[in-house]
């Protein structure tokens, strides 16, 4: 039982490359996350998905779009990628009384 | 709106004394509150959850947290830290009553010293 599976682990983009991140989860929950995280910031919800066909912006979707492929996938894309979205991002999937999280993809943009 | 706060950004606690891990927030309705922790290179890991009952939950590793309503907090404690217990712990809540996200805190860096 995988979980939830994050690919790539590590990346570096070059500013204004483009590039899709991918989640997978196996537990069959409706609802799915991106986060971001950034030193002293904690995680800030970028995207979230509460069922297959919907998605909403976060606190912080400037710069990111998102799809949600069917129950289990939920891709982040960068369109143009900037300095300013160097961080860490996260998947998450959840029940009403627990998230779930993949390892992270830790990405920077020179 | 929700929101989490952790006022202190780090905790240092010698190995064997108790810890406690503050956590304050603000729901408009009844909150779900979480903690969870996170290793070097780690995403992050379920501890315990408050969803309702009984205020004093009990979670992974012995670690406990107490819910008090009237102060809108949810510190997390041990009674005994380990030196393996040094991490980066974060406070999240979700409104019972309003949307699906989870919120989380800044996080707050435990250190526990031999």
């Amino acid at each position: 039982n995988a979980g939830v599976t994050q690919t790539p682990k590590f990346q570096v983009l070059k500013t204004g490359q483009s590039m899709t991140l991918q989640c997978a989860q196996d537990m069959n929950h409706n609802s799915m996350y991106w986060y971001r995280q950034d030193p002293g910031m904690g995680l800030r919800l970028i995207y979230y998905s509460a069922s297959e066909g919907t998605t909403d912006k976060g606190e912080v979707p400037n710069g990111y779009n998102v799809s949600r492929l069917n129950k289990r996938e939920f891709s982040l894309r960068l369109e143009s990628a900037a300095p300013s979205q160097t961080s860490v991002y996260f998947c998450a999937s959840s029940t009403p009384f627990e998230a779930f999280f993949g390892q992270g993809t830790r990405l920077t943009v020179v | 709106a929700q929101s989490v706060a952790q006022p202190e950004d780090q905790v240092n606690v010698a190995e064997g004394n108790p810890l406690t891990v503050k956590c304050t927030y603000s729901v408009s309705g009844n909150p779900y509150l979480f903690w969870y922790v996170q290793y070097p290179n780690r995403g992050l890991q379920f501890l315990l959850k408050y969803i309702t009952g009984d205020n004093l939950v009990k979670g992974s590793y012995g670690f406990e947290a107490e819910f008090n309503k009237s102060q809108t907090s949810f510190h997390l404690k041990k009674p005994s830290a380990l030196v393996s217990d040094s991490a980066l712990y974060f406070c999240a809540v979700r409104d019972q009553n309003y949307g699906q996200n989870f919120v989380f805190g800044p996080g707050t860096r435990l250190s526990v010293l031999p």
